[in-house]
């Protein structure tokens, strides 16, 4: 089992330009869940997803877009990229709620954005 | 004041010492979640907990409901349990708390 895996796992962009996030989990999980992390904050959720099909917002969900069409891809937009979002990006599956379920995370991957 | 406080925020400890991080909440929890964070950057869950006490391995996790209080110990520590320990606590739906983190740093 490869567990949590996202790609790629470092990447630079320039301001404006456009990239996808793609995570993967083969535990049959519902639950996944998109994170952001910066240098002395804690774990920010981004967006999450309760199943197949299914999206919502979380703490700082402006700026990006997620997508959800197969229950092992959770998929992490950023439309047009902006400096603010230089961060660490982390992915995690759960198989039910994350508040009662362990959860599983992916590497991370680093994003700078020029 | 922080809703989830963890102490210290940071500790060195020399190898084999007993080790014990703090997390102290102010909200009512359904769970709290210790998680461990590496310097390479994974992270890594350790325990669940809604009562009492568990034990994996060198690692054990105590919470007090009434006093709104939970420990993670670690004993015989060695230098690859060196990294970031994060308190986490439960509250509404999918909502989830997160504490600071202490940092580790144990000593060959």
């Amino acid at each position: 089992n490869a567990g949590v895996t996202q790609t790629p796992k470092f990447r630079v962009l320039k301001t404006g330009q456009s990239m996808t996030l793609l995570c993967a989990q083969d535990m049959n999980h519902e639950y996944m869940y998109w994170y952001r992390q910066d240098p002395g904050m804690g774990l920010r959720l981004i967006h999450y997803s309760v199943g197949e099909g299914t999206t919502a917002k979380g703490e700082v969900p402006d700026g990006y877009n997620v997508s959800r069409l197969k229950k092992q891809n959770f998929l992490l937009g950023l439309e047009s990229a902006a400096p603010s979002q230089t961060s660490v990006y982390f992915c995690a599956s759960s198989y039910r709620d994350r508040a009662y379920n362990e959860q599983f995370f992916g590497p991370g991957t680093r994003l700078t954005v020029l | 004041k922080n809703e989830v406080e963890q102490s210290p925020q940071n500790l060195t400890a020399q190898e084999g010492e007993f080790i014990t991080i703090n997390c102290s909440y102010s909200v009512g929890i359904s769970a709290l979640h210790w998680l461990q964070q590496h310097p390479g950057g994974g992270i890594v869950s350790l325990f669940m907990l809604s009562s009492g006490k568990k034990k994996h391995g060198r690692l054990i996790a105590t919470i007090n409901i009434q006093e709104k209080h939970s420990s993670l110990h670690i004993t015989a520590s060695h230098p690859r349990d060196s990294a970031v320990y994060i308190c986490a606590v439960s509250g509404s739906n999918y909502q989830l708390i997160w504490g600071a983190g202490t940092k580790l740093i144990i000593k060959p």
